[in-house]
């Protein structure tokens, strides 16, 4: 159960688009469509945004969307905005009831 | 309402067992596919799962601390509890627990949180 593998951090201007990889293994990302992300803001808790890859929970914006290719799966942010910078976590059912988290990308609004 | 919240010490000592009990309201762990997890954040980094239970009283662990950590439940208080032996200051961490739900259960995954427990390991 190795941590899934994002980049650091990432930026864009407001009103632009990014997008934040995840990369895991044939054991985690690649065989379930059960990859979630979260967004936290500094102090704050976790927040969910995605789930089983591309849904979004009742409330979140639909400037988030999220999608999946081989042990890759990503998080879009289109129409950016300063409200949207935050530390975003990927996470990935591993089978057995077990779960693992990336090591997390800050998002920086130029 | 769904509604969580972390409880324990803020300070351990090394070698000591950490006890820390999340309190929930809202939904039930008799509801079939209902699972709480254990989840830990050192400061500034990264989130880290350690552990379910699920409805069902399985119980599930993360492999790098599987050694260290017990979770149990207490469904007629609506609690969970989760033990870590041997702490070390690397395990100075907020850590949470949070509503998932189990493979297959259609239920969304770390839905909602407790406000999360600071817990320093210090002499």
């Amino acid at each position: 159960q190795s941590a899934l593998t994002q980049p650091a951090s990432v930026s864009g201007s407001p009103g632009q688009s990014i997008t934040i990889s995840c990369t895991g293994t044939s054991s985690d990302v690649g065989i379930y469509n059960l990859v979630s992300w979260y967004q936290q803001h500094p102090g704050k808790v976790p927040r969910l945004m995605i789930y089983e890859v591309i849904k979004r929970p009742s409330g979140v914006s639909n400037r988030f969307s999220g999608s999946k290719s081989g042990n890759t799966a990503s998080l879009t942010i289109s129409g950016l905005q300063a409200e949207d910078e935050a530390d975003y976590y990927c996470c990935s059912y591993a089978g057995i009831s077990t779960w693992v988290f990336g090591g997390g990308t800050k998002l920086t609004v130029l | 309402q769904v509604t969580l919240r972390e409880s324990g010490p803020a300070l351990v000592k090394p070698t000591e067992t950490l006890t820390l009990t999340c309190t929930f309201s809202g939904f039930s762990l008799t509801t079939s596919g209902m699972c709480v997890s254990w989840i830990r954040q050192p400061p500034g980094k990264a989130l880290e799962w350690l552990a379910l239970i699920d409805w069902d009283d399985d119980k599930y662990y993360g492999a790098s601390l599987k050694t260290r950590l017990t979770i149990s439940k207490d469904t007629s208080k609506n609690q969970v509890v989760l033990t870590m032996t041997n702490m070390d200051p690397v395990d100075t961490a907020t850590y949470y627990c949070a509503r998932t739900g189990a493979y297959g259960s259609g239920e969304l995954p770390f839905d909602y949180w407790g406000q999360g427990a600071l817990v320093t390991v210090s002499s």
